[in-house]
């Protein structure tokens, strides 16, 4: 167990619909990072939130967006949804920067349909 | 961030050393050498990470080449649970993000 919790765990809506993944990261750990896992792309990096702040972005489309609140847990939504958007979203968190080690939670599996 | 070229699959019989090679000829002096795993859809595990020197922890040991252009990832006495995809990353010293490759996936058999 990581310490990082995600809810829900799976979902499962259609196309068109938005939906809110939620995050917790450890006790104490100020960043906050999603990446997403398709089989077709792998495993990617979204994007980072430290401290409330956006930190870093990498491949999230537009039709996403994320933000971390003052207790530090994180939601990232996703809207507009499309068959491709089909994944586990995975958070992560770590302590300091630089981040020598990222914690992940379990994921969340999304089915679009 | 330096590419990483590593072996898409790789057996190991229970017990004994399993040895997982990643190329990274392309990694500059600021890029650390990291090693994740993740077992069956589970999160990714954070494993080991290395600058120049060999380094060594619970999990694993890490072996670098002296030119930097390589390194070794060895687990001494791989269990069942040892089995999963193994990732070789390389990622600069100011900043966080992770970028995954296919990486390697780890078949541990009795």
């Amino acid at each position: 167990d990581s310490g990082v919790t995600q809810t829900p765990k799976h979902l499962i809506t259609a196309t068109g619909q938005r939906v809110t993944l939620r995050c917790s990261p450890r006790s104490g750990d100020l960043s906050v990072y999603w990446y997403q896992q398709s089989l077709d792309q792998g495993l990617q990096f979204l994007i980072q939130y430290y401290n409330g702040e956006e930190r870093a972005k990498g491949n999230i489309l537009e039709r996403f967006s994320a933000q971390q609140f003052p207790d530090l847990h994180s939601e990232l939504n996703l809207s507009s949804l499309e068959l491709g958007d089909s994944a586990l979203y995975f958070c992560a968190s770590s302590a300091d920067l630089p981040a020598y080690e990222q914690y992940f939670g379990p994921g969340t599996r999304l089915t679009v349909t | 961030d330096a590419k990483t070229t590593q072996p898409p699959s790789m057996d190991c019989a229970e017990g004994r050393a399993a040895n997982l090679p990643c190329n990274h000829s392309t990694i500059s002096g600021n890029e650390y050498v990291y090693w994740y795993r993740q077992i069956h859809s589970q999160g990714p595990q954070y494993i080991i990470h290395g600058l120049k020197n060999n380094e060594t922890n619970e999990m694993a040991s890490l072996i670098i080449t002296e030119d930097r252009k390589s390194s070794t990832l060895i687990l001494p006495h791989a269990t069942l649970r040892d089995t999963a995809v193994y990732y070789c990353i390389v990622r600069a010293r100011n900043t966080d993000k992770l970028i995954f490759g296919t990486g390697t996936r780890l078949q541990v058999f009795p």
